[in-house]
């Protein structure tokens, strides 16, 4: 089983739609983030949560809202859904204890292509 | 502000030897990481280096210069299945968020 699930996998949606993308992790880390990949481009930070009571914003929060329900499952919204939105969106997950030793891995989920229209 | 530049695309044919270059613009500076992505997978972690010098992996070794901030990845014996996208990271000196550079989608021919 992956260690890091993400739903759905693919979802076409209207402008203006409100849409929740969720991710779930069984790796029990606590640092859950929030990317979106467009074509050709590199990640890019949305939102990230360091535990269950901290959400902090990446560089491009604008349109978009976060939930942390619990250590497992971190949730991603689009309030009101825009073409420029359209992207495919990856959540990952990391490790503190792997911090102390000076590696910044992430664990990346199979991604969510969200089509915008 | 953060920013990353990497070639945008590198073609070379099996067996040979791939240099990634990354040069990095950062107001912190943790450690450099790099990430492998196949077409329609996720970015999955290769190699990280906080201190300056060589880190070997198998085929793939990254290398960091602090003084310089610049790093780069050294695919060795290419294979067909290496073809694909490589980011580099940075990470600034609290926690494990990471900026990505644009990638660069390397093609391996026969």
């Amino acid at each position: 089983d992956a260690d890091v699930t993400q739903t759905p996998r693919n979802r076409i949606t209207k402008t203006g739609k409100r849409i929740m993308l969720e991710c779930s992790q069984t790796k029990g880390h606590d640092r859950m983030y929030w990317y979106r990949q467009d074509p050709g481009l590199g990640l890019r930070l949305i939102y990230y949560s360091f535990d269950v009571k901290d959400i902090n914003k990446g560089e491009i929060s604008d349109g978009y809202s976060v939930s942390r329900q619990a250590q497992a499952k971190f949730s991603l919204s689009l309030e009101s859904a825009i073409p420029n939105q359209t992207a495919l969106y990856f959540c990952a997950t990391s490790d503190p204890g792997q911090a102390f030793s000076n590696t910044d891995t992430q664990y990346f989920g199979p991604g969510t292509r969200l089509t915008v229209l | 502000g953060q920013s990353l530049e990497q070639p945008s695309e590198v073609t070379a044919v099996e067996g040979a030897i791939v240099q990634i270059n990354c040069t990095y613009q950062t107001s912190g500076f943790y450690g450099l990481s790099w990430y492998q992505q196949h077409d329609g997978g996720a970015p999955t972690f290769l190699s990280y280096n906080a201190l300056d010098g060589l880190e070997e992996t198998g085929r793939f070794s990254s290398f960091l210069s602090r003084s310089d901030s610049y790093g780069y990845l050294l695919l060795q014996e290419l294979q067909m299945k290496d073809s694909a996208s490589y980011f580099c990271a940075v990470s600034k000196a609290a926690g494990n968020k990471l900026t990505f550079g644009g990638g660069t989608r390397v093609l391996v021919k026969p």
